[in-house]
């Protein structure tokens, strides 16, 4: 029972590099979704999916992007680090109205 | 639009005391109504949910249910243990919606 699994756990990134968070799922969920947490500002959409092969912008999508070319992947990708973008990432999953599926998330620091 | 709001934090108890941590909530029609609990360096995990009013959602040992009448989903435990410390969210999901509305969070220390 793996549920949400994601890669890295920790990363350190330079202003200005790229890079991807990776997010798998093996419940066969139908949609996917990516949040950022930070002190003091609670979870913060980012993007999510509702299906294989659709995405669509959450609360703050400005430097990431997201691709959901398989029911089991959604992928989140830092365009070009910036420090505003130091942030712990979650990877979620459910099935219809039901509760979220969290990944162990993802620590980034930019330096 | 729909909205959570739960009570601020840090709540401090003394162990075996009872836990009651507030939320509210504001949508049409006839929203699903979750808690999650965060733990120390760990994603969320659902704790429990109601999906209409007058269910009571519950797991270990947790209660909560859903009260359309005065919009809330308060979340409730007779005997708080240390184990119990944790952040706690009330979140909210539409009719018919995707996305998952959170509130802020409220942080629980249980002391022994």
């Amino acid at each position: 029972n793996a549920g949400v699994t994601q890669t890295p756990k920790f990363q350190v990134l330079k202003t200005g590099q790229s890079m991807t968070l990776q997010c798998a799922q093996d419940m066969n969920h139908n949609s996917m979704y990516w949040y950022r947490q930070d002190p003091g500002m609670g979870l913060r959409l980012i993007y999510y999916s509702a299906s294989e092969g659709t995405t669509d912008k959450g609360e703050v999508p400005n430097g990431y992007n997201v691709s959901r070319s398989t029911t089991e992947d959604f992928p989140l990708r830092l365009l070009s680090a910036a420090p505003s973008q130091t942030s712990v990432y979650f990877c979620a999953s459910s099935r219809d109205q039901g509760g979220y599926t969290f990944g162990s998330g993802t620590r980034l620091t930019v330096v | 639009g729909n909205s959570v709001t739960q009570m601020e934090g840090p709540v401090t108890l003394s162990e075996e005391a009872f836990l009651t941590i507030n939320c509210t909530y504001t949508a049409t029609g006839y929203p699903s109504l979750f808690w999650y609990v965060q733990y120390p360096g760990e994603g969320l995990q659902l704790l429990l949910k109601a999906t209409k009013a007058d269910d009571k959602g519950s797991n270990k040992g947790f209660e909560a249910t859903y009260r359309k009448e005065t919009t809330s989903f308060h979340l409730e435990k007779g005997s708080v243990q240390v184990s119990d410390s944790a952040v706690y969210f009330c979140a909210l999901l539409g009719t018919g919606g995707f996305k998952t509305i959170f509130g802020a969070g409220t942080r629980l220390f249980v002391k022994a």
